[in-house]
């Protein structure tokens, strides 16, 4: 079983719908969960961060963790053209040391 | 351009040549990474270094030696690759030991033919 699993997508929306995005994970120790951006061509950029279970919201995006269920999701609303890119969630354990775990990413399409 | 630079951009090399990428961060970050991209595949870390002592490798092939001359750059040495070597390459660098998030550069695509 892979530490994490995120499903590859494509995913496809209209523009200005909701969007879910979401990942497991096997390790229950995990501590700290982010999602990362990366636009075709570029490197991945950090979207959010959480640090164990709850909600953040940030504008738009709203990153959600369930660490009983160990499932952690990415909500997008009002989803725009410009949100087109492969999300990548990332979690890890927060002991000083240097291993962050990634999923494979999501690819996303928001069509105009 | 983000806070961390890697060069070249794109590189096509011969199985037989010996190429570097490099990677440069001004974040004042104290560990830099490598990671490898290949397509709808994880990120695969690669190197870490921390104050300039490499902490991790990650059972990596002698083909691909890393250099950290200083904090703020990183180097990858490449030599004998194979063509199942092609792959993005990511430098990343962050303040701790990434609980805090990663800054990536945009990435070395990497043609061995």
């Amino acid at each position: 079983q892979k530490e994490v699993e995120q499903d590859p997508g494509p995913l496809s929306v209209p523009e200005g719908a909701i969007v879910s995005l979401n990942c497991t994970y096997s390790n229950s120790a995990f501590q700290y969960f982010m999602w990362y951006r990366q636009y075709s061509r570029k490197g991945p950029e950090l979207l959010m961060y959480t640090y164990s279970s709850g909600n953040k919201e940030d504008g738009r995006f709203t990153a959600q963790v369930d660490k009983s269920s160990k499932y952690i999701s990415l909500f997008i609303r009002d989803s725009q053209p410009s949100d087109s890119a492969t999300y990548l969630c990332a979690m890890g354990l927060d002991t000083g040391g240097f291993k962050t775990i990634f999923g494979a990413g999501t690819r996303l399409f928001v069509k105009a | 351009e983000t806070g961390v630079t890697q060069t070249p951009r794109h590189l096509v090399m011969g199985m037989t040549n010996k190429k570097s990428l490099k990677c440069e961060q001004h974040l004042g970050h104290n560990a830099m990474y490598w990671y490898k991209q290949s397509a709808k595949k994880p990120l695969e870390l690669m190197f870490v270094y921390s104050l300039e002592e490499r902490v991790e490798n990650n059972s990596v092939p002698s083909r691909f030696s890393p250099e950290c001359p200083n904090s703020s750059h990183l180097f990858l040495h490449l030599h004998t690759l194979q063509p199942e070597d092609s792959a993005l390459y990511l430098c990343a660098s962050s303040q701790r030991g990434g609980g805090a998030g990663y800054t990536f550069g945009s990435g070395t695509r990497l043609t061995v033919v």
